[in-house]
């Protein structure tokens, strides 16, 4: 079974730049997450999502930060323009939806690195 | 709020020795708990989870963690710790709404 992909695995932009990630969850899962995870810190819940529907993006700087999924299945994450401070791994998980009596594991891809210069 | 604490940035054991990472958290009712490990360049990995009763569970590559509702602690064990358990571990939280919160991470690092 393939995982959750991710790309690029590493970015290097100046500040006030753009980019892009990419995210391709497991076949069948229906909630995808994006999380940031700065040097040190546990990873942090960007947005997400159940099928191609948002269920929380509390935590994404929506002035700079957006993300669509569409038709529920590859999600992409964008940010303009980019701050020093959003340097990080963003890392995309999957899941199955959770039923009553059992829990769900997040599937995890390896993560894109963002430096912002 | 919900939150999750690891009060021990990192952690250096003898290669062979025992292992406890420590976690508490933050949550009014029971919470689901997990435990992810996150080796060097890679994404999260669960070793082990708990939602309901044995509140000592068994993971992947002999792990276990034991729940503790007096104490809302959720403490990570091996008994004999190998070299290759090197990496970050991350204890985490679902708090409804498949929500999962993350603790800071624990770096083990193993000596010889």
């Amino acid at each position: 079974e393939a995982g959750v992909a991710q790309s690029p695995r590493y970015k290097i932009i100046e500040k006030r730049q753009s980019v892009a990630f990419w995210c391709n969850p497991i076949s069948g899962h229906a909630t995808l997450y994006w999380y940031q995870q700065i040097l040190g810190q546990g990873p942090k819940l960007l947005i997400q999502f159940q099928n191609n529907g948002v269920v929380d993006d509390s935590q994404l700087p929506k002035d700079r930060f957006s993300a669509e999924r569409l038709k529920g299945v590859d999600s992409t994450l964008k940010i303009q323009p980019a701050k020093l401070e959003d340097s990080a791994v963003y890392l995309c998980a999957s899941s199955f939806i959770w039923t009553q009596g059992d829990t769900g594991e997040l599937f995890f891809g390896e993560g894109s690195r963002l430096t912002v210069l | 709020a919900q939150s999750v604490t690891q009060p021990d940035i990192h952690i250096t054991v003898s290669e062979g020795a025992s292992l406890e990472l420590r976690c508490n958290y933050s949550y009014g009712a029971t919470p689901y708990l997990f435990w992810y490990v996150q080796s060097p360049g890679q994404g999260l990995q669960l070793l082990l989870k708990y939602f309901s009763g044995d509140t000592l569970v068994q993971g992947i590559k002999g792990f276990e963690a034991e729940f503790k509702r007096s104490q809302s602690s959720f403490n990570l064990r091996k008994p004999s710790v190998h070299w290759s358990d090197a990496a970050e571990y991350f204890c985490a939280v679902d708090t409804g709404g498949f929500k999962t919160i993350f603790g800071a991470g624990t770096r083990l690092f193993v000596k010889a």
